[in-house]
């Protein structure tokens, strides 16, 4: 089945840099891999998305990569501010085989910015 | 108002007791997920319905027992098989296979 590996576990930034969090996962099949963020005592928003078929896609300060080859995409985000501090969560959704429809997440990041 | 609802918010339970975990969605939603947060190991995948009438088994899905009856609704019991069962537990819906998930605000199920 699907294992997604997510690092850093923990990520601390300073206001105004970047940060970047990094997924792999180990099925060639999936094809849709979305982003959420979480914060505390909530359920997780999708922030971004990326399918298969595109290398990258932006939206405002927040970007995500995909190299189907090497099997991995990371989340970008620029210009960081306090109100980004949450946990963010990587996903992957199986495309096939007996796993079809399933969605496999990371293990998370807590993201702290500080002002 | 649309969305996906999960009720109670906070649930309490005796050790050896069965418990259902109720999740609504009003979004005409064909998939529906649930999910298990344990602090440091993300979200791992209970059980998840790509139809009515349909699920399939997750990673975890030892322990735990659904049904999808209605479109709307995904109940998950946690029955006295489930070892640890105290965990945040989270539903989520979909449109269909490949389309972004939905999530409710979660249930904090604590087993005494």
């Amino acid at each position: 089945g699907e294992n997604v590996e997510q690092h850093p576990s923990t990520l601390s930034v300073q206001e105004g840099d970047s940060a970047v969090i990094k997924c792999t996962y180990s099925d060639s099949a999936s094809n849709y891999f979305p982003w959420y963020k979480q914060e505390l005592g909530k359920g997780p928003q999708l922030i971004i998305d990326i399918r298969s078929n595109v290398g990258e896609k932006k939206d405002q300060r927040i970007a995500v990569t995909l190299n189907k080859t090497a099997k991995h995409f990371s989340l970008h985000i620029t210009e960081t501010q306090p109100e980004d501090s949450a946990v963010y969560f990587c996903a992957a959704l199986a495309w096939g085989g007996t796993s079809y429809g399933k969605l496999t997440f990371g293990q998370g990041t807590i993201l702290t910015v500080h002002p | 108002d649309g969305g996906i609802t999960q009720s109670p918010k906070y649930l309490f339970r005796k050790e050896g007791q069965n418990v259902t975990l109720s999740c609504e969605q009003n979004l005409n939603h064909d998939a529906m997920y649930w999910y298990r947060q344990d602090p440091g190991q993300g979200l791992r995948l209970i059980y998840y319905s790509q139809i009515v009438n349909d699920f399939q088994k997750g990673d975890i899905a030892e322990g735990y027992s659904v049904s999808r009856e209605k479109k709307e609704s995904f109940p998950l019991t946690v029955t006295s098989a489930q070892k640890n069962p105290t965990a945040f537990y989270l539903c989520a819906s979909s449109p269909g296979v490949g389309t972004e998930a939905f999530f409710g605000q979660g249930t904090r199920l604590t087993v005494v």
